[in-house]
């Protein structure tokens, strides 16, 4: 089955602890990208990237860091969480052959 | 730049009235339009995208250029409507660009 799979689904982590979100897609989709859903606030773009090592800044990069070394993962590091990046993550990605946007399932993060 | 947006956080209606969730976008070339929608405590999922010109779940959209609009549209609204939408921009693999949401609720 087509998907973008994210881990964790829940995480609840201390302020300054390193921590990991990973995604994969499984449909060789050039472009992946990581947003931040908050309530008011729709969907804000955090970084995306376009292809394997090609990564740029989305809308509200600070805290964040991104890695694509393989094309089909692209996981999100918040090196330093504060609890500002209390949040719901989503993970999506498109593909020239796709039909449009595939997004993964969510991380809710809560950083105390 | 690239801009999306979405005039009404919160629409409420009624079943069986029609609905029309507004969406404009501003954008200098050719953009690719399409709305998601994501039911409570659920993954986004794409609705339609401007290109197919298809029906799903009875929604529709028309890309008007000259308004640069891209409004959804159903003439009669169900309870499991109830969902939040986005409307979003793409220049043809380029970036993603999302509008800020309206939550539609559809009232019994």
């Amino acid at each position: 089955e087509a998907q973008v799979t994210q881990n964790p689904r829940y995480l609840i982590t201390v302020t300054g602890k390193k921590l990991t979100v990973t995604c994969s897609q499984n449909m060789n989709h050039e472009y992946m990208s990581w947003y931040r859903q908050d309530p008011g606030l729709g969907l804000r773009q955090i970084y995306y990237s376009m292809n394997v090592e090609v990564t740029d800044k989305g809308d509200v990069p600070e805290g964040y860091k991104v890695s694509r070394k393989e094309k089909r993962n692209f996981p999100l590091i918040l090196e330093s969480p504060s609890p500002n990046q209390t949040s719901l993550y989503f993970c999506a990605s498109w593909g020239v052959s796709s039909y449009g946007y595939t997004f993964g399932s969510g991380t809710r993060l809560t950083v105390v | 730049a690239q801009r999306v947006t979405q005039p009404e956080k919160l629409l409420s209606v009624f079943k069986g009235a029609p609905v029309e969730l507004k969406c404009n976008y501003s954008y200098s070339g050719s953009p690719e339009l399409f709305w998601y929608v994501q039911y409570s405590r659920q993954r986004l999922q794409l609705l339609l995208r401007h290109i197919s010109r298809e029906s799903i779940k009875g929604f529709t959209a028309d890309l008007n250029k000259g308004e640069t609009s891209f409004h959804l549209k159903k003439p009669f609204a169900q309870e499991e409507d109830s969902a939040m939408y986005y409307c979003a921009l793409s220049n043809y693999g380029q970036n993603f660009v999302f509008g800020p949401g309206t939550r539609l609720s559809v009232l019994p």
